[in-house]
């Protein structure tokens, strides 16, 4: 079956270390996303990236960084600059372009505190 | 910077209720509407609006977009149990489809 898949679904980090979240599609989607989510809040971009070796910041991108090697894969690496990481991260991926009738689909998340 | 407000935050209904949530969105480049229902873990997709006016429905849920308004509500009728969870409504914009969340609205449905 075609979905996200993001690993770990819990990881705990102590200050100052830097983690990387996983995120691997296997949908042929171009479009891969980054969000984060906080308590009592919707969902904030942190980064996006709509073909291979290319991204742009989303809104909250301070902090954070990513990659995108390949189609497949779209890894985040939370930085020890970032001060406040404890937080729900999801990854999406869709199809870009003209046609607006392709939802996003969303991974499972990655739950990270900072201990 | 694009902008999209949902209301009410919260809403404690009865079984049985018929619930109206709404969102209003400003934003730059404006492609669709889309509404989410998230339990636990990730968005479950409920609707996707891009036209005016035009109802769309699935079992007890439906949907209605105004673009000259720059509003949409969800409606869910004879409401279960199940029905509770966060409610959240995104702008898609631009030719990056990049969408932008409202807060959310969490639905909790008592017997």
């Amino acid at each position: 079956d075609g979905g996200i898949t993001q690993s770990p679904k819990y990881l705990f980090r102590k200050e100052g270390q830097n983690v990387t979240l996983s995120c691997e599609q296997n949908l042929n989607h171009d479009a891969m996303y980054w969000y984060r989510q906080d308590p009592g809040q919707g969902l904030r971009l942190i980064y996006y990236s709509q073909i291979v070796n290319d991204f742009q910041k989303g809104d909250i991108a301070e902090g954070y960084s990513v990659s995108r090697e390949k189609k497949e894969s779209f890894p985040l690496t939370v930085t020890s600059a970032q001060k406040n990481p404890t937080a729900f991260y999801l990854c999406a991926s869709s199809i870009p372009g003209q046609n607006p009738n392709y939802g996003y689909t969303f991974g499972s998340g990655t739950r990270l505190t900072v201990v | 910077e694009d902008k999209v407000v949902q209301s009410p935050l919260s809403l404690v209904v009865h079984e049985g209720d018929t619930v109206t949530l709404n969102c209003s969105y400003e934003v730059t480049n404006f492609r669709s509407l889309l509404w989410y229902k998230q339990e636990k873990k990730a968005p479950t997709f409920l609707f996707m609006l891009t036209s005016s006016g035009i109802e769309k429905k699935s079992g007890r849920l439906s949907s209605i977009l105004d673009k000259k308004e720059l509003f949409s509500i969800l409606n869910i009728t004879a409401t279960q149990t199940g029905d509770s969870a966060v409610y959240l409504c995104a702008a898609r914009t631009g030719t990056a489809s990049k969408l932008t969340f409202g807060t959310g609205t969490r639905l909790q449905v008592t017997l």
